[in-house]
């Protein structure tokens, strides 16, 4: 069964550093998505792309968040300046189709010390 | 601003319970997502329903678009059911909102 893969499944970064999450959604998706979840919240939705642009984007994805899709399998989150605050699951989704399910990635667990 | 809430926060059930899950919600949606986060983290989808009702083996999916509410079902719980299931919104776009979850053990 086809499966939305991230990695690395956890990644330790010092504050201030960059930090790029990746992820290779289903080959035939169309629309991509990245959330987080910092520890005992909510899922938050951080952006959706598709078209090769960002579609939609909350107020978290600020100017020190971007996203890139860069060889047409690859999606990746960059985190330019990370900050303690930014420590959380980071989940990315694809789905083929506006009205179909979404497919999550297993999640990106980032701590930022 | 979409709010989602669900209720209950937590609930343990014997093994073989019947379950129920509630999410409710404060404006018109396109479509709601039912998830099953697992201990690890890992975030699997369940449902995708914009109206009725959906069945998956054990599991019913519930919606009433004009009571903005929808149910899941778990019928004879196992505790492999342990997880937090989560309802998630989608207004127009692509934007989802999602409910804390709901925490649920099932103890044999």
């Amino acid at each position: 069964e086809p499966e939305v893969t991230q990695t690395p499944s956890h990644q330790v970064t010092q504050m201030g550093q960059e930090v790029i999450l990746r992820c290779v959604p289903i080959s035939n998706h169309l629309y991509f998505y990245w959330y987080r979840q910092i520890l005992g919240q909510k899922v938050e939705f951080l952006v959706s792309f598709y078209n090769n642009e960002i579609s939609e984007k909350s107020e978290i994805f600020d100017d020190q968040f971007s996203v890139e899709r860069p060889d047409g399998s690859n999606f990746t989150l960059k985190i330019r300046s990370t900050k303690l605050e930014d420590s959380a699951m980071y989940f990315c989704a694809s789905k083929g189709e506006m009205n179909t399910e979404a497919f999550f990635g297993q999640g990106t667990r980032l701590t930022v010390v | 601003k979409n709010e989602v809430e669900q209720s209950p926060q937590n609930l343990t059930a014997q093994e073989g319970e019947f379950i129920t899950i509630n999410c409710s919600y404060s404006v018109g949606i396109s479509a709601l997502h039912w998830l099953q986060q697992h201990p690890g983290g890992g975030i699997v989808s369940l449902f995708m329903l914009s109206s009725g009702k959906k069945k998956h083996g054990r599991l019913i999916a519930t919606i009433n678009i004009q009571e903005k509410h929808s149910s899941l079902h778990i019928t004879a719980s196992h505790p492999r059911d342990s997880a937090v299931y989560i309802c998630a919104v989608r207004i127009t776009g692509n934007q989802f909102y999602f409910g804390t979850g709901t925490s649920l053990t099932v103890i044999p």
